[in-house]
């Protein structure tokens, strides 16, 4: 599996924007960039994905590089739920699993 | 919508013992995978099943074994529990058809194993 590389730990104060980065330069033409997040005391859950262009839903946005080598997850305006475990994965089209890393542990501060 | 679910929420077993978990996949849900975290880790891919059958297995010995039922339920079996067994059992569950790399998990909250 391709790796991905993210900071241990970033922190927010309540409604300003986070942006978490994401590295992965052996990414291959085939990888979506998927994110999850794990709220303290559940299961991980999706956040967005995305393959070459920027994409938004309700909860973020992802902006991918032009070269794919790196991308942002976008929390517009951060809330105490935000507080969480995210994670930036690479998914092969051939692939199942998900191969989670250590993550980036976002703290809010109200 | 129940979402996903899984019994129990709590286990302790002793070392040697077998361990059996459960898992209930989101409705309409027809792919099961066991993940499990380890304190302080992010979770590490068992298995997927899908159509009962195991679609692809991470690196975990085969004192983890699975089974997926008829109705896309499914079983996380683990043998010979060692200490290091101790962790956070996930199941998350899928659409099966479609883009491998684009389907979206959806996780249960997991099965808490103490190994003693």
């Amino acid at each position: 599996d391709a790796k991905t590389t993210q900071p241990n730990s970033m922190e927010s104060n309540e409604e300003e924007p986070v942006h978490l980065p994401c590295n992965h330069s052996t990414i291959s033409g085939t990888d979506y960039i998927h994110w999850y997040r794990q709220l303290p005391s559940q299961g991980p859950e999706y956040v967005i994905h995305g393959l070459t262009s920027n994409v938004n839903n309700r909860m973020a946005s992802l902006a991918i590089a032009e070269d794919r080598k790196s991308s942002t997850l976008i929390l517009h305006r951060a809330t105490l739920r935000d507080a969480a475990v995210y994670y930036c994965i690479l998914r092969d089209v051939r692939g199942y699993k998900l191969s989670f890393g250590a993550g980036t542990t976002v703290t809010v501060r109200a | 919508d129940a979402g996903v679910t899984q019994s129990p929420t709590h286990l302790i077993k002793t070392r040697g013992q077998q361990v059996t978990l459960r898992c209930s996949p989101k409705s309409g849900h027809d792919t099961v995978s066991w993940y499990q975290q380890a304190l302080g880790q992010g979770p590490q891919f068992i298995f997927q099943y899908y159509e009962e059958e195991e679609r692809q297995r991470g690196n975990f010995p085969d004192r983890f074994s699975g089974h997926q039922f008829p109705n896309y339920s499914s079983e996380l079996n683990v043998n010979a529990l060692l200490l290091g067994d101790s962790a956070l059992y996930l199941c998350a569950s899928s659409l099966g058809q479609g883009l491998a790399g684009t389907d979206t998990q959806y996780f249960g909250p997991g099965t808490r194993l103490t190994v003693l």
